[in-house]
Parts: structure tokens; C-alpha cells; sequence
């Protein structure tokens, strides 16, 4: 599969706990971008890459979330001291931008619930 | 105000219905739209660009009106299979401008 992939697909945990997600794009591809989702709502912007440069972080991004793409491969997003308002699917996606803007390719999603 | 608005949905249809989703953008510098579809409990997948003159694909036609800052998709002679979440995206396409998405349409078609 040469897909978006993310992992882990689910996780549980309790509130003040650190947890991290990561994301493998697909392998030419230079944007990757966060996305979170709640029920109901459209996918609400985090933060994106373009290769290893973090370019854009969004105001609602707490000093809690913090995103790196060390290599400009694989993304890891971490949530620190976890509360029950961080509960929802956190969606990853890549891109290959070449001028203009990209379609868009989204993993099947990371979902946290925090207790 | 948000960036991006739609339509408050659901919207139920029967087969066979022509439906029309609106959605209007706040940011006069967005550059680029698109609309994406989201089955349930699944991931968004592109439906189809917006370009300027409008454009269709098969039963699926979208437009776009720049003056007033406002897309359109319009979905002829519905199936079942189009029981979805239609999202309004838009992007400025500068360099550090991510594509910003709208809380999405739900469109329930009946037999």
C-alpha cells in the first residue's frame, strides 16, 4: 500500500498523558499537513510541512501540540498533558505541490480519547 | 466569521434529485477551490477542483463566483453512492497558506 498510513489508528488514554501520532506520506510527496476532526465538523488545520520546514501552525494550536518532520519524510504530532478537549480524529495528508496547490491525499486517521 | 461556510445540512433526497450545495469564502485572496468528499467514518478524497469558467464531471458541476465569494456544486440525477459529506475547501495558494475547509454538507439520498 503506498497510501498515506498513520499510526497508531486508535488511541486511549487519560487526561494529562502525552501521546504521539505518526505519519508516513506518500513517498514523493513534499506537503504534509495535520489536520483534527470532531464529529460533525469539517477538518480544522493544524499545522504543514513542506519538506522538513514547518511553514504554517494554526493560531488554535496550543504550546501543548507540537509537529516535526525531521527528515522531510514521516511526521510525528505530539500532544502534551492531554485533556479531554483534545478528543478527536487527528487526520494526516500529503501533497506534491509543484506550483499552485496539490490535491490532497488523507490517511485513514489517528482517533484519541482522552479519559 | 468563519473562513469557510456551507450549507447546514442534511440534505435528504430521493434517487434521481438534482441537489445543489453552496458554500462562500471570507478571505478575498483565496485563489484555489475545491470540493472533497467524506463517506462516513472514513477519510476526505477530492471530488473535484473549481476553476473560474466552472467546470463538470459527469453529473457533478461546480462554479464559482469571485465577486461574491461564493462556490457552488450541483449533482444531477443522484444515486445512492452519493450519500456523503460534501466539504468546501479553498486555499490562497501563497507560500505558508494551508487549504482551509468548511464544517461540510451531509447529503442522504433515498431509494
Amino acid at each position: 500500500d503506498t497510501g498515506v498510513s498513520q499510526d497508531p489508528r486508535h488511541k486511549i488514554t487519560k487526561r494529562g498523558q502525552n501521546v504521539t501520532f505518526r505519519c508516513d506520506p506518500i513517498s514523493e510527496h513534499n506537503r504534509l499537513y495535520w489536520y483534527r476532526q470532531t464529529l460533525g465538523q469539517g477538518p480544522e488545520f493544524l499545522t504543514y510541512f513542506q519538506n522538513e520546514a514547518q511553514l504554517e501552525k494554526s493560531r488554535l494550536l496550543s504550546d501543548r501540540f507540537s509537529a516535526e518532520r525531521p527528515k522531510g519524510s514521516f511526521s510525528t504530532l505530539e500532544i502534551q498533558r492531554t485533556e479531554q478537549g483534545d478528543s478527536a480524529m487527528y487526520l494526516c495528508a500529503s501533497s506534491l505541490v509543484a506550483g499552485g496547490t496539490g490535491e490532497l491525499f488523507f490517511g485513514e486517521g489517528s482517533r484519541l480519547t482522552v479519559l | 466569521r468563519k473562513e469557510v461556510e456551507q450549507d447546514p445540512g442534511p440534505f435528504n433526497v430521493p434517487e434521481g434529485a438534482t441537489v445543489a450545495f453552496n458554500c462562500t469564502y471570507s478571505n478575498s485572496a483565496s485563489q484555489s477551490f475545491f470540493w472533497y468528499r467524506q463517506d462516513c467514518r472514513k477519510e476526505p478524497k477530492l471530488l473535484m477542483s473549481v476553476y473560474s469558467s466552472g467546470n463538470e464531471d459527469g453529473r457533478f458541476t461546480a462554479q464559482l463566483n469571485r465577486a461574491s465569494q461564493y462556490i457552488s456544486l450541483l449533482i444531477r440525477d443522484s444515486k445512492l453512492s452519493d450519500s456523503a459529506t460534501y466539504l468546501c475547501v479553498v486555499t490562497t495558494n501563497q507560500a505558508g497558506t494551508a487549504l482551509i475547509f468548511g464544517k461540510g454538507t451531509t447529503l442522504s439520498v433515498s431509494s
